[in-house]
Protein backbone atom coordinates (compact mmCIF):
# COMPACT_ATOMS: atom_id res chain seq x y z
CA UNK A 1 0.00 0.00 0.00
CA UNK A 2 1.64 3.70 -1.17
CA UNK A 3 1.89 5.65 2.23
CA UNK A 4 0.84 9.15 2.50
CA UNK A 5 2.39 11.72 -0.22
CA UNK A 6 2.98 15.41 -0.21
CA UNK A 7 3.40 18.10 -3.26
CA UNK A 8 5.67 19.81 -3.75
CA UNK A 9 8.23 18.47 -1.87
CA UNK A 10 9.99 22.10 -1.55
CA UNK A 11 8.72 25.72 -2.32
CA UNK A 12 10.08 29.03 -2.22
CA UNK A 13 7.49 32.14 -2.11
CA UNK A 14 7.84 35.63 -1.22
CA UNK A 15 6.05 37.58 1.26
CA UNK A 16 2.43 38.45 0.24
CA UNK A 17 1.97 35.42 -1.79
CA UNK A 18 -0.14 32.84 -1.50
CA UNK A 19 0.44 28.79 -1.84
CA UNK A 20 -1.17 25.81 -1.84
CA UNK A 21 0.23 21.91 -0.74
CA UNK A 22 -1.57 19.12 -1.81
CA UNK A 23 -1.95 15.85 0.74
CA UNK A 24 -2.82 12.10 -0.64
CA UNK A 25 -3.65 10.00 2.39
CA UNK A 26 -3.51 6.52 2.60
CA UNK A 27 -5.94 4.61 0.25
CA UNK A 28 -8.87 3.73 2.41
CA UNK A 29 -7.86 6.74 5.05
CA UNK A 30 -10.72 9.49 5.15
CA UNK A 31 -9.10 11.74 8.25
CA UNK A 32 -6.37 14.07 7.39
CA UNK A 33 -4.51 16.30 9.64
CA UNK A 34 -2.37 18.90 8.86
CA UNK A 35 0.68 19.86 11.00
CA UNK A 36 3.40 22.92 10.81
CA UNK A 37 6.93 22.38 12.63
CA UNK A 38 9.21 24.92 13.07
CA UNK A 39 12.65 24.65 15.28
CA UNK A 40 10.98 27.42 17.95
CA UNK A 41 7.73 25.77 18.27
CA UNK A 42 8.09 22.29 17.26
CA UNK A 43 5.09 20.83 15.67
CA UNK A 44 1.74 22.22 15.49
CA UNK A 45 -1.88 20.90 14.71
CA UNK A 46 -3.57 23.09 11.95
CA UNK A 47 -6.76 21.34 11.05
CA UNK A 48 -8.25 17.91 10.24
CA UNK A 49 -10.74 17.05 7.82
CA UNK A 50 -13.22 13.93 7.55
CA UNK A 51 -15.27 12.96 4.55
CA UNK A 52 -15.06 16.87 3.50
CA UNK A 53 -15.66 18.60 6.75
CA UNK A 54 -13.39 19.84 8.70
CA UNK A 55 -13.71 18.40 11.77
CA UNK A 56 -11.27 20.01 13.95
CA UNK A 57 -9.10 22.92 14.01
CA UNK A 58 -5.45 24.84 15.76
CA UNK A 59 -5.13 28.11 17.28
CA UNK A 60 -3.58 29.37 13.30
CA UNK A 61 -5.57 32.61 11.90
CA UNK A 62 -7.64 32.81 8.94
CA UNK A 63 -5.07 33.20 6.48
CA UNK A 64 -4.61 29.51 6.68
CA UNK A 65 -7.40 27.07 5.23
CA UNK A 66 -7.60 23.76 3.56
CA UNK A 67 -10.04 21.79 1.93
CA UNK A 68 -11.03 17.86 1.10
CA UNK A 69 -12.24 16.51 -1.92
CA UNK A 70 -14.38 13.29 -2.35
CA UNK A 71 -11.70 11.33 -3.12
CA UNK A 72 -9.67 12.53 0.46
CA UNK A 73 -7.35 14.27 -0.99
CA UNK A 74 -6.89 17.05 0.85
CA UNK A 75 -4.89 20.85 0.11
CA UNK A 76 -4.66 23.67 2.35
CA UNK A 77 -3.74 26.88 1.03
CA UNK A 78 -1.58 29.89 3.26
CA UNK A 79 -2.90 33.40 2.06
CA UNK A 80 -0.93 36.60 2.16
CA UNK A 81 2.37 34.66 3.12
CA UNK A 82 4.88 36.18 6.19
CA UNK A 83 8.59 35.26 7.19
CA UNK A 84 7.17 33.43 10.08
CA UNK A 85 4.90 30.61 7.98
CA UNK A 86 8.62 29.41 7.07
CA UNK A 87 8.11 25.59 8.03
CA UNK A 88 7.93 22.10 7.75
CA UNK A 89 4.52 21.12 6.37
CA UNK A 90 3.39 17.58 7.30
CA UNK A 91 0.00 15.87 6.73
CA UNK A 92 -0.90 12.78 8.16
CA UNK A 93 -4.06 10.29 7.68
CA UNK A 94 -5.96 7.69 9.30
CA UNK A 95 -8.57 5.29 8.73
CA UNK A 96 -11.35 7.41 10.54
CA UNK A 97 -9.28 10.65 12.27
CA UNK A 98 -10.21 8.56 15.46
CA UNK A 99 -8.08 8.43 18.74
CA UNK A 100 -7.49 4.78 18.94
CA UNK A 101 -5.83 4.97 15.47
CA UNK A 102 -2.15 5.28 14.41
CA UNK A 103 -1.54 7.78 12.06
CA UNK A 104 0.54 8.00 9.39
CA UNK A 105 2.45 11.11 8.31
CA UNK A 106 3.86 11.98 4.84
CA UNK A 107 7.20 13.40 3.96
CA UNK A 108 6.36 16.96 4.45
CA UNK A 109 6.59 20.09 1.87
CA UNK A 110 9.55 22.57 2.94
CA UNK A 111 7.99 25.88 2.55
CA UNK A 112 10.62 28.87 2.23
CA UNK A 113 9.35 32.75 2.61
CA UNK A 114 11.63 35.31 1.72
CA UNK B 1 -4.20 23.31 27.91
CA UNK B 2 -2.09 20.37 27.40
CA UNK B 3 1.83 20.56 27.30
CA UNK B 4 4.53 17.77 26.08
CA UNK B 5 7.75 17.75 27.67
CA UNK B 6 10.69 15.95 26.45
CA UNK B 7 13.75 15.49 28.32
CA UNK B 8 16.42 15.41 27.33
CA UNK B 9 16.56 17.74 24.47
CA UNK B 10 19.54 15.90 23.01
CA UNK B 11 21.53 12.67 23.87
CA UNK B 12 24.87 11.32 22.18
CA UNK B 13 25.86 8.00 23.19
CA UNK B 14 28.49 5.22 21.96
CA UNK B 15 27.10 2.55 19.86
CA UNK B 16 25.99 -0.71 22.04
CA UNK B 17 24.61 1.30 24.97
CA UNK B 18 21.21 1.34 26.14
CA UNK B 19 19.27 4.68 26.94
CA UNK B 20 15.93 5.43 28.07
CA UNK B 21 14.01 9.16 26.12
CA UNK B 22 11.54 10.46 28.93
CA UNK B 23 8.22 12.41 28.32
CA UNK B 24 6.10 14.06 30.31
CA UNK B 25 2.42 15.50 29.77
CA UNK B 26 0.48 17.81 31.89
CA UNK B 27 -2.99 16.80 31.32
CA UNK B 28 -2.82 12.80 32.90
CA UNK B 29 -6.93 12.37 31.25
CA UNK B 30 -4.93 11.34 27.59
CA UNK B 31 -6.82 8.84 25.35
CA UNK B 32 -3.47 7.61 24.01
CA UNK B 33 0.62 8.47 23.82
CA UNK B 34 2.27 7.78 20.29
CA UNK B 35 6.11 7.71 20.22
CA UNK B 36 7.06 8.90 16.29
CA UNK B 37 10.68 8.64 15.13
CA UNK B 38 11.81 11.58 12.73
CA UNK B 39 14.99 11.72 9.95
CA UNK B 40 15.99 14.62 9.30
CA UNK B 41 14.08 16.84 6.98
CA UNK B 42 11.61 13.76 7.07
CA UNK B 43 7.99 13.30 7.61
CA UNK B 44 7.71 11.11 11.14
CA UNK B 45 7.40 7.40 11.25
CA UNK B 46 5.19 5.71 14.04
CA UNK B 47 7.00 3.66 16.55
CA UNK B 48 4.75 2.76 19.15
CA UNK B 49 0.97 3.59 19.75
CA UNK B 50 0.56 2.79 24.18
CA UNK B 51 -3.72 2.99 25.14
CA UNK B 52 -4.36 4.86 28.24
CA UNK B 53 -6.02 1.48 29.23
CA UNK B 54 -2.35 0.29 28.60
CA UNK B 55 1.43 0.12 30.58
CA UNK B 56 3.42 -0.89 27.91
CA UNK B 57 4.27 -1.50 24.47
CA UNK B 58 7.21 -3.11 22.78
CA UNK B 59 8.85 -3.32 19.28
CA UNK B 60 11.88 -5.10 18.51
CA UNK B 61 14.17 -3.09 20.87
CA UNK B 62 12.00 -0.54 21.43
CA UNK B 63 9.63 -0.70 24.45
CA UNK B 64 7.48 2.48 25.38
CA UNK B 65 5.95 2.87 29.27
CA UNK B 66 2.82 4.81 30.22
CA UNK B 67 2.20 6.24 33.38
CA UNK B 68 -1.32 8.42 33.19
CA UNK B 69 -1.40 9.07 36.97
CA UNK B 70 2.20 10.42 37.19
CA UNK B 71 1.85 12.44 33.51
CA UNK B 72 4.66 10.16 32.23
CA UNK B 73 6.37 7.84 29.43
CA UNK B 74 9.38 6.79 28.42
CA UNK B 75 11.27 5.33 25.39
CA UNK B 76 14.01 2.29 26.21
CA UNK B 77 16.12 1.53 23.23
CA UNK B 78 18.01 -1.11 23.81
CA UNK B 79 21.52 -1.82 21.97
CA UNK B 80 21.34 1.78 19.94
CA UNK B 81 22.80 1.18 16.53
CA UNK B 82 23.68 4.41 14.60
CA UNK B 83 20.68 3.97 12.62
CA UNK B 84 18.42 4.74 15.79
CA UNK B 85 20.52 8.42 15.00
CA UNK B 86 17.00 10.55 14.96
CA UNK B 87 14.81 13.00 16.42
CA UNK B 88 12.13 10.85 18.59
CA UNK B 89 9.35 13.05 19.28
CA UNK B 90 6.05 11.81 21.45
CA UNK B 91 2.77 13.18 21.24
CA UNK B 92 -0.66 12.31 23.29
CA UNK B 93 -4.30 12.64 22.22
CA UNK B 94 -6.72 13.67 24.64
CA UNK B 95 -9.60 12.09 23.66
CA UNK B 96 -12.15 11.50 20.72
CA UNK B 97 -10.40 12.53 17.41
CA UNK B 98 -6.95 12.11 16.79
CA UNK B 99 -5.68 15.91 16.96
CA UNK B 100 -2.06 15.37 18.61
CA UNK B 101 -0.10 17.32 21.02
CA UNK B 102 3.89 17.01 20.37
CA UNK B 103 6.50 17.42 22.95
CA UNK B 104 9.77 19.32 21.01
CA UNK B 105 11.29 15.93 20.33
CA UNK B 106 15.20 14.59 21.82
CA UNK B 107 17.50 14.67 19.00
CA UNK B 108 19.37 11.11 19.37
CA UNK B 109 22.97 10.57 18.33
CA UNK B 110 24.50 6.89 18.57
CA UNK B 111 28.10 7.14 17.09
CA UNK B 112 29.81 3.70 16.06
Amino acid sequence: KAGVTQTPRYLIKTRGQQVTLSCSPISGHRSVSWYQQTPGQGLQFLFEYFSETQRNKGNFPGRFSGRQFSNSRSEMNVSTLELGDSALYLCASSPQGLAGETQYFGPGTRLLVL
Amino acid sequence: KQEVTQIPAALSVPEGENLVLNCSFTDSAIYNLQWFRQDPGKGLTSLLLIQSSQREQTSGRLNASLDKSSGRSTLYIAASQPGDSATYLCAVIKSGYSTLTFGKGTMLLVSP
